[in-house]
């Protein structure tokens, strides 16, 4: 079945450091592919998403490209922020799927001072 | 302002008890979601809903049930047979056409006590 695997967290980084967090993904059919991020306590937010292969989606300083030969959507950010610290959810939806989103275990970040 | 209101933000509950967890929208999204997160689990489906009227079950629908009478409220109740209810409780909203991403509320933390 559809499934999406992310690397496991935590990271933890220090300020202006370069960011990469894996996603891979299994789906049948030609999925749409999204990152969200969660604050401590809230819901998701959409951070940016990409529709179909060699897309990069991308959003306050972060990127990600759809990679339909690696079956990958890495996230990345040149320097992050404190505020950055979140957990970030790797998503994939199905257009035959009933539009249900297939998340990711979720990889927790923390970006000390 | 257009967004998925979800209430309460707390919520205790008695074992043996029903509880149910509000999710209103004003996006005029046809489809709406329920997800639950425990710890290190990402998200997990329990229903989803693409018209009003009409809903169906997701991953996880033992023990919870829902209705969607009105396009913009889709209740979800946590009944007694639910073994182990605490979680956190995630309602999302969504067009239907295209490759669309969803938009969160900002859940409801259902206790057992």
């Amino acid at each position: 079945g559809d499934s999406v695997t992310q690397m496991e967290g935590p990271v933890t980084l220090s300020e202006e450091a370069f960011l990469t967090i894996n996603c891979t993904y299994t789906a049948t059919g030609y999925p749409s592919l999204f990152w969200y991020v969660q604050y401590p306590g809230e819901g998701l937010q959409l951070l940016l998403k990409a529709t179909k292969a060699d897309d990069k989606g991308s959003n306050k300083g972060f990127e990600a490209t759809y990679r339909k030969e690696t079956t990958s959507f890495h996230l990345e950010k040149g320097s992050v922020q404190v505020s950055d610290s979140a957990v970030y959810f790797c998503a994939l939806r199905v257009s035959s799927n009933t539009g249900k989103l297939i998340f990711g275990q979720g990889t927790t970040l923390q970006v000390k001072p | 302002d257009g967004g998925i209101t979800q209430s309460p933000k707390y919520l205790f509950r008695k074992e043996g008890q029903n509880v149910t967890l509000s999710c209103e929208q004003n996006l005029n999204h046809d489809a709406m979601y329920w997800y639950r997160q425990d710890p290190g689990q990402g998200l997990r489906l329990i229903y989803y809903s693409q018209i009003v009227n009409d809903f169906q079950k997701g991953d996880i629908a033992e023990g919870y049930s829902v209705s969607r009478e009105k396009k913009e409220s889709f209740p979800l109740t946590v009944t007694s047979a639910q073994k182990n209810p605490t979680a956190f409780y995630l309602c999302a909203s969504s067009i239907q056409q295209g490759a669309p991403e969803a938009f969160f509320g900002q859940g409801t933390r259902l206790t057992v006590v």
